[in-house]
């Protein structure tokens, strides 16, 4: 059964920091990764899809990486931002028998970017 | 397109309702996610459709919950008879495809007293 994990699952930094935000899972046979953030109260927004096939991902400060053979996924933020902060969630899709696909989070990483 | 919609935004039932979460997907998207969020187990899939078909309903928890889409638009997740532990943000998602971008409603949160 595929586990995501994600550490730290809290984080706070001084705001313009640039930091990392890591992502790992036990089963490297996946589809893709999808890093999404979350605000309190509200539903998740796909921040980045990074394909199997693919090493990395770029949106504007963000940069996600994936290392599917060590299981292992970066999300980077550049020039942290107070409106950065949020709940940071990875999540793998995988093939999952008889025809299923499974999306399988973690647990999410809370970011606070102090102003 | 609005994105995906979920109603109602906020439910609090007595235990022992019935409860009826509904979704409406974003156009065009062949699948349709089920999940439930709580603090202590993060998000769980329930339930996954595929052009209205249900694919895997291996994450519904118990016979009191089932799910329905009865047209590509519309999808209902039911609780009957509901229990406190329940109680849980319910989101629905839709996608393209089945490995594709995952798109999220806003949520049900759902107390059961």
């Amino acid at each position: 059964k595929q586990e995501v994990t994600q550490i730290p699952a809290a984080l706070s930094v001084p705001e313009g920091e640039n930091l990392v935000l890591n992502c790992s899972f036990t089963d490297s046979a996946i589809y893709n990764l999808q890093w999404f953030r979350q605000d309190p109260g509200k539903g998740l927004t796909s921040l980045l899809l990074i394909q199997s096939s693919q090493r990395e991902q770029t949106s504007g400060r963000l940069n996600a990486s994936l290392d599917k053979s060590s299981g292992r996924s970066t999300l980077y933020i550049a020039a942290s931002q107070p409106g950065d902060s949020a709940t940071y969630l990875c999540a793998v899709t995988a093939y999952s028998g008889a025809g299923s696909y499974q999306l399988t989070f973690g647990k999410g990483t809370k970011l606070s970017v102090i102003p | 397109d609005a994105g995906v919609i979920q109603s109602p935004r906020h439910e609090v039932t007595e235990m022992g309702q019935e409860v009826t979460l509904r979704c409406k997907p974003i156009s065009g998207h062949d699948y349709l996610f089920w999940y439930r969020q709580t603090m202590m187990r993060g998000l769980e899939l329930l339930i996954y459709f595929n052009n209205n078909v249900p694919i895997d309903d291996s994450g519904m928890p118990e016979d009191r919950f089932s799910a329905k889409m009865p047209n590509a638009s519309f999808s209902t997740l039911k609780i009957q008879p509901s229990e406190p532990r329940d109680s849980a943000v319910y989101f629905c998602a839709s996608s393209f495809r089945a490995s594709s971008e995952a798109f999220f409603g806003q949520g049900t949160r759902l107390t059961v007293v």
